[in-house]
This record gives C-alpha cells, structure tokens and sequence, in this order.
C-alpha cells in the first residue's frame, strides 16, 4: 500500500526555523515527483513546488520561491520543506503529495498533512 | 483569486446528480490535463479524477469528469450524504513558469 506519511503539528515563533517531513512507502520512492500544497485555515489549495527525489530535481510556484526549499533524503525515502525565518503568514496546513510526472496534475497520494502555527 | 475558477458552492438532494465547472485559459486546461479531488472535512484531498476522465482504482463510476477546450466538469451521480465535501479542480498552467494551478474549490452539500 502507496502512504505518505508527515511529521506532526509545530507552533513556532516568528523567525525560527522549521523542517517538516514526509515519509513515502509502499513504491519505489525514487520513481515518482513529490509535491508540496499549502491550504490556509478556511481556504483552497496552492501548489508551492515539486521535487524528484532520483535526482532532486525541483522546481517552484514563483510564489513561493526564496520564501521555502524543499529537499530529499532518498536514503530514508524522505522529503522535506523547510522554512529559514518563519512567519505569522505562514500559517496552514502543509500536504506532501506523490505525482507519477512533471507536468501531471494527478497526484494519486497524499500525506495526512502537517498543521503549522506562527505566532508570538 | 484563483487562476482556475469554480462555484463557490453547489447543492443537490441524495440520489439526484450534480455537475461542478472549472474554468481555465489557453495556457491551462486548454492544453494540459485536467485532475479532480474530493477533500472531506478534516481531512486530506483525494484524487478523484485524472487525466480529464480517468478514475483510479477506487473511486465508483458515480464521478465522472469532462473537458471541452478551457472549461472541465466533475459529475456525481446518485448523490450521497457521504458526498458532502469540497471540489477541487487542478491542472497545469505553462504561462510565465510551469507551475500547478488549483481551482477555488467548491462546497457540495446534499440536501
């Protein structure tokens, strides 16, 4: 069985640090795009970017360029997003996805999602 | 606002069928692939529809999705309280930066 699997809830003050993870199982974790989506309390959803964890070869929404970095420990089939200074803002929860290609919308699997709070 | 736009809600009675619009442009649905998801609440989206039509194993023959040039369209057929959820549709858009665009969502309630 395909799971994805993300690390728990953070709250964090404004301008720390943050990495949050995503676990793949069940398939060649290698073989497939992992994608990362913001949802803000009461609001849709946005695609942030994507990374291929053979290569980590990734790419971003320009929206959220400089502002994030994704990266993979293929060793441990993890992916990470990670924040340098965090933000009120940044507020949400954070899905990891599985998409068999860049270019496909189609992502067939998602992690349970990670809640992230900002605030002083 | 988003690139992809869909009805901020729909509602239906059970057993009765509903449709859910999404509406791109040239750079998105016009010329990629349009996905579907159903996201209950509290919990994470789930793919519902692929590549325009597709449905992966799984999902009933209930939904079913279309597209005709820069607009697509979910259907559910045979509505169910269990129904009851947000709709998103995706694709992707190659204007300025290839990236994923997400329609709004849309708020299915069965009445």
């Amino acid at each position: 069985e395909v799971q994805l699997v993300q690390s728990g809830a953070e709250v964090k003050k404004p301008g720390e640090s943050l990495k949050i993870s995503c676990k793949g199982s069940g398939y060649t974790f290698t073989n497939y795009w992992i994608g990362w989506v913001r949802q803000m309390p009461g609001k849709g959803l946005e695609w942030m970017g994507i990374i291929y964890p053979g290569d980590s070869d990734s790419r971003y929404n320009p929206s959220f360029q400089g502002q994030v970095a994704m990266s993979v420990d293929k060793s441990i089939s993890t992916a990470h997003l990670q924040w340098s200074s965090l933000k009120a803002s940044d507020t949400a929860m954070y899905y990891c996805a599985r998409s068999s290609a860049y270019g496909d919308a189609g992502f067939d699997s998602w992690g349970q999602g990670t809640l992230v709070t900002v605030s002083s | 606002q988003s690139v992809l736009t869909q009805p901020p809600s729909v509602s239906a009675a059970p057993g009765q069928k509903v449709t859910i619009s999404c509406s791109g442009s040239s750079s998105n649905i016009g010329e990629n692939y349009v996905s579907w998801y159903q996201q209950l609440p509290g919990t994470a989206p789930k793919l519902l529809i692929y590549d325009n039509n597709k449905r992966p194993s799984g999902i009933p023959d209930r939904f079913s999705g279309s597209k005709s040039g820069t607009s697509a369209t979910l259907g559910i057929t045979g509505l169910q309280t269990g129904d009851e959820a947000d709709y998103y549709c995706g694709t992707w858009d190659r204007s300025l930066s290839a990236h994923v665009v997400f329609g709004g969502g849309t708020k299915l309630t069965v009445l």
